[in-house]
């Protein structure tokens, strides 16, 4: 069965920093594009960032920009979030889904708040 | 960006009736490979957005044969042909032939 775990949300002041993590098993991991999705507190849904199967390649949202780096560790199975100079717009829950133009959500999601 | 406009976006439907949901989007969704990158999710109360459709109509594993996608261009439809009380909830639709991917407003569906 596919899953998608996602952690390391928490509340964090404007400017600061977190590293969300995703930890997949029941499939192989190595040959999907992986994607961030968020969730905002009117329930708007946006894609976030990806990243192709080897690392090789990664598109972001604008708005995210030179702020956030998605990263993956196959040998792990895991994908990664770092989110730097956060801000009070990066408030949501943050989803990782498998495939990039078709995603699957598979996980509960983690919450992110910015907030002084 | 490409704009997925939906509407209704509230549907009262009565148990065991049809409901439908209309997702229209401001360019075409036909991808350079031929495939039309429509999606539709569900989000239950409480709960994470669920794959529902891709590809326009192609229905994920599980998802009950109630629900069925369809359209062409930038015209796409939801359709569940006999409404149950798990449909409850509010379901998105989403491109992802264009970047960025973009995600339509929501449609709440609810019991009457």
């Amino acid at each position: 069965e596919v899953q998608l775990v996602e952690s390391g949300g928490d509340l964090v002041q404007p400017g600061g920093s977190l590293r969300l993590s995703c930890a997949a098993s029941g499939f192989t991991f190595s040959t999907y594009w992986m994607t961030w999705v968020r969730q905002t507190p009117g329930k708007e849904l946006e894609w976030v960032a990806n990243i192709k199967e080897d690392g090789s390649a990664k598109f972001y949202l604008d708005s995210v920009k030179g702020r956030f780096t998605i990263s993956r560790d196959n040998a792990k199975n895991s994908l990664f979030l770092q989110m730097d100079s956060l801000r009070a717009e990066d408030t949501a829950v943050y989803y990782c889904a498998r495939t990039a133009r078709n995603p699957e959500f598979r996980g509960q999601g983690t919450p992110v708040t910015v907030s002084s | 960006d490409v704009v997925m406009t939906q509407s209704p976006l509230s549907l009262p439907v009565t148990l065991g009736q049809p409901a439908s949901i209309s997702c229209r989007s401001s360019q075409s969704l036909v991808y350079s490979d031929g495939d039309t990158h429509l999606n539709w999710f569900q989000q239950r109360p409480g709960q994470s957005p669920r794959r529902l459709i891709y590809k326009v109509s192609n229905r994920d594993s599980g998802v009950p044969d109630r629900f069925s996608g369809s359209g062409s261009g930038t015209d796409f439809t939801l359709k569940i042909s006999r409404v149950e009380a798990e449909d409850v909830g509010v379901y998105y639709c989403m491109q992802g032939t264009h970047w960025p991917p973009t995600f339509g407003q929501g449609t709440k569906v609810e019991i009457k």
